[in-house]
Parts: structure tokens; sequence; C-alpha cells
């Protein structure tokens, strides 16, 4: 069974600095992974996939990089924002269950001004 | 463009009472459907998932059942309700592309 663990599990920095989330899985014939970002109490916002083919995505401020063959994936957020704050989660899609996601439990971001 | 709906945002109902949640997709046919959980402490949990009107998958055994009575509606249901049912309920979507899209959610607290 795919297990999915993103650290840390809370993380505050100041505003300006650039950070970076982790995720690791621990079955490595996903499909994609997806990071996605809540806000308290919301549904969650697609951030960015990456194919299992693709080494790395970019949205922004964002960049997203998988490496499968060691079950790791990292979110870097440049510049970080106090607008930033949120919870971000690392998710993977399999072969079965059609198709759903396997979550990690996020890491829950504080940006302080 | 795609929207996913969900209601009711919020429902506080005491232990033993029925349940329905829905959740219908626009702007898209035939997609794939999913039933998540977030409880308190836990990651999002698959509930249930649908490939097509009538199909229904469990991936949980729970007092929790789900039915596709049309393309793009999505019911979640109970006869009696648990404590442990509380929880951020999301319907989420997937059609041919690689991406899937969430709604805003449920918050079910059950008293």
């Amino acid at each position: 069974k795919q297990e999915v663990t993103q650290i840390p599990a809370a993380l505050s920095v100041p505003e300006g600095e650039n950070l970076v989330l982790n995720c690791s899985f621990t079955d490595s014939a996903i499909y994609n992974l997806q990071w996605f970002r809540q806000d308290p109490g919301k549904g969650l916002t697609s951030l960015l996939l990456i194919q299992s083919s693709q080494r790395e995505q970019t949205s922004g401020r964002l960049n997203a990089s998988l490496d499968k063959s060691s079950g790791r994936s990292t979110l870097y957020i440049a510049a970080s924002q106090p607008g930033d704050s949120a919870t971000y989660l690392c998710a993977v899609r399999g072969s079965n269950s059609g198709y759903a996601l396997n979550f990690g439990k996020g890491t829950s971001l504080l940006v302080t001004p | 463009s795609q929207t996913i709906h969900q209601w009711p945002a919020t429902l506080v109902q005491p232990v033993g009472s029925p349940l329905s949640l829905e959740c219908t997709v626009e702007g898209t046919s035939n997609p794939n459907l999913y039933w998540y959980r977030q409880a308190a402490g836990r990651g999002l949990q698959l509930l249930f998932y649908s490939v097509g009107i009538g199909q229904i998958s469990s991936e949980v055994p729970q007092n929790l059942s789900a039915s596709r009575p049309q393309d793009r509606q999505f019911i979640l249901s109970s006869k009696k309700l648990l404590l442990s049912d509380s929880g951020f309920y999301l319907c989420a979507w997937r059609f041919g592309g690689y991406e899937q899209y969430f709604g805003p959610g449920t918050r079910l607290t059950v008293t």
C-alpha cells in the first residue's frame, strides 16, 4: 500500500525566505504527483502536477521536483509571502482505485510579516 | 470551464441520524468522481470512487454509502451517523487529463 509522508509537519518562516517542503512515497510505481494548497476550512487548490516521466514543474514562484526512483518530491517556494500561509499537501496517483490520489498529511506553513 | 459544487457547506447532526451530502460537476461529461474524508490529525482518505453512472467502488468498510444517479452527480449517504463520521468531506473529479479537482467541501460534525 502506498504511504506518503510529508516533512516537516509545520514550518514558520519570515517573509522573503526561500523554503523547501518535502514529500516521500513508498511505491515508486506512480503515474503522477500533485501538490495542493489548502486554506483553513476550504477545499484543495491544485498547484502543480508532475507526470512520472518529468523531473520538475514550475509555476510562478513555485517549483516542484520529482525523483521517482528514490520516492521523493520537493516543493520549492521562492521569496515567501504572508499570503503563502496555508497547508500544502502532496499526493501521488497510482494505477488502482480508479486512479485516486494517496495523500500525505501535509505541511502547515506560516509566513510571518 | 468546469465547476464542482458541494452542499451543504456545514452540517451538524446527532448520532444515529441520516446523512446526505451532494456533489455536482458542471462543464464535463463522464468524469471519474471521488469522495474523500479529512479527519482531524489525519490525511485525506479515499472513501468511494465512481467511473460511471451506477458504478461505485468502496475503499474503506464503514457505515457510509455512495450513489451516482446521474453522470455528474455524486451522493454520499448514511442511514445512522456515528461520532467517528465527523470530518471534512471533499468531492473531486477527474476526466481525461491527469489532474484532480476538488470541491469546496462539507464540514460535518456529529454530536
